[in-house]
């Protein structure tokens, strides 16, 4: 069965202080893993595509990294405008996003 | 810029009542989906369009129906709401079926009494 898994469920953190959030996936045949953004009350919101293991994108003091069974967000020197809930998907076999439960990031002045 | 707009944003409904909750986009945007979101459970797909015209099951079909007459709006209705749908709904898009990249909409909290 097609599964994407986080972790942790939440984290605080305080401001500055680096950390990584995890994404594990099941899905049979990888064609991407995708991470969002969602603030409370908020649609998510697109943030990376990665395809191939070892491949990384950044944005600002995100980094999101992929191996052949998971995904890391790393999250270097956060501020509290990083709190938010950060979800990873992957498609299933018919091209439609299993979307993880998430990670609710909390950074702390 | 619009993107996807969702309504009503919130709306309480009693048991055994119908509602539709409207979703429009307006990046001409041929894939458009309907996920709910619950605590501990995440987004889960509902129903889903790859084009204007044609629509497909998600995970949790049951209970929902969608249309898409044109390539714009993509309706959801309950035809007859129970308490389990009690839940937050997202519309989505994306320019075709085999992108991840989501466009979501910022939601509607539908609670059934």
């Amino acid at each position: 069965e097609d599964q994407v898994t986080q972790s942790p469920e939440a984290l605080r953190l305080q401001e500055g202080e680096s950390s990584s959030l995890n994404c594990s996936y099941t899905v049979s045949g990888l064609r991407g893993l995708f991470w969002y953004r969602q603030d409370p009350g908020k649609g998510p919101e697109f943030l990376f595509t990665l395809y191939s293991a070892g491949e990384e994108k950044e944005k600002e003091r995100l980094k999101a990294t992929l191996t052949k069974k998971e995904s890391f967000l790393h999250i270097t020197a956060p501020k509290p405008e990083d709190s938010a809930t950060y979800l990873c998907a992957g498609p299933d076999n018919t091209d439609k996003l299993i979307f993880g439960t998430g990670t609710r990031l909390q950074v702390f002045p | 810029t619009a993107g996807i707009t969702q309504a009503p944003t919130s709306q309480i409904l009693a048991a055994g009542r119908s509602m539709t909750l409207r979703c429009t986009q307006d990046m001409r945007h041929n894939a458009m989906y309907w996920y709910r979101q619950d605590l501990g459970l995440g987004l889960r797909l509902i129903h889903y369009s790859n084009t204007a015209g044609t629509t497909g099951k998600g995970e949790v079909p049951d209970g929902y129906s969608v249309s898409r007459a044109n390539t714009d709006d993509f309706p959801l209705t309950l035809a007859s709401a129970v308490p389990s749908q009690t839940s937050v709904y997202f519309c989505a898009s994306s320019p075709d079926r085999t992108t991840g990249e989501l466009f979501f909409g910022e939601g509607s909290r539908l609670t059934v009494l």
